[in-house]
């Protein structure tokens, strides 16, 4: 059975900073990985989709890394703002692509 | 495109009601899947389908039933509810076989008494 955790659970950082987020999977037999935000009392959006065939992915300040083989993903956010404030969900589809494992979260505070 | 709607947007109901949470897309997405997410557990499968007139079941099926009779709406049933049904419900939908990404509702949020 496949499992994603998210470390940390939860972080508050100034605004400015380069941080990055960590996702990590069980079972390396993945169809893609996502990375979603999530408000407060909101649905998810989703930010970067990589395939399992592709190392990584880029959209503006964001970018997310894939090692398969290891089992790992990283969303990196550049020069962090206070509307970065959410919480950043990553997810792993299953080889038939639609069946969505869900790590818990990080919780991220950009503070001014 | 109104994307993926859901209503209710909150209900309460008392233990052992019946209800059905609305999801409709209006992108002609083939698959469509119904999640819930709880405190500290992240977001959970219950039933999804891959067409009109195919579903089948997640990782938390019981005590849900869905249909889907057309390719916009895929309802999701409790049929006697209970207060471990107090929960977030998403509703997703996705073009094809995940190739692209899965597109969220708004949320139900359920409160059972």
């Amino acid at each position: 059975k496949q499992e994603v955790t998210q470390i940390p659970a939860a972080l508050s950082v100034p605004e400015g900073e380069n941080l990055v987020l960590n996702c990590s999977f069980t079972d390396s037999a993945i169809y893609n990985l996502q990375w979603f935000r999530q408000d407060p009392g909101k649905g998810l959006t989703s930010l970067l989709l990589i395939q399992s065939s592709q190392r990584e992915q880029t959209s503006g300040r964001l970018n997310a890394s894939l090692d398969k083989s290891s089992g790992r993903s990283t969303l990196y956010i550049a020069a962090s703002q206070p509307g970065d404030s959410a919480t950043y969900l990553c997810a792993v589809a299953s080889l038939w692509g639609n069946k969505l494992t869900f790590g818990t979260g990080t919780q991220l505070k950009v503070e001014l | 495109n109104a994307g993926v709607t859901q209503t209710p947007k909150f209900q309460v109901l008392k233990t052992g009601q019946s209800m059905t949470l609305q999801c409709a897309q209006d992108m002609n997405h083939e698959y469509m899947s119904w999640y819930r997410q709880d405190p500290g557990m992240g977001l959970r499968l219950i039933h999804y389908s891959v067409g009109a007139g195919i579903t089948d079941q997640g990782e938390v099926p019981n005590g849900y039933n869905v249909s889907r009779s057309t390719t916009e709406d895929f309802p999701l049933r409790l049929l006697s509810a209970a207060p471990s049904q107090t929960s977030v419900y998403f509703c997703a939908s996705i073009q094809g076989q995940g190739y692209e990404t899965q597109y969220f509702g708004p949320g139900t949020r359920l409160l059972v008494l």
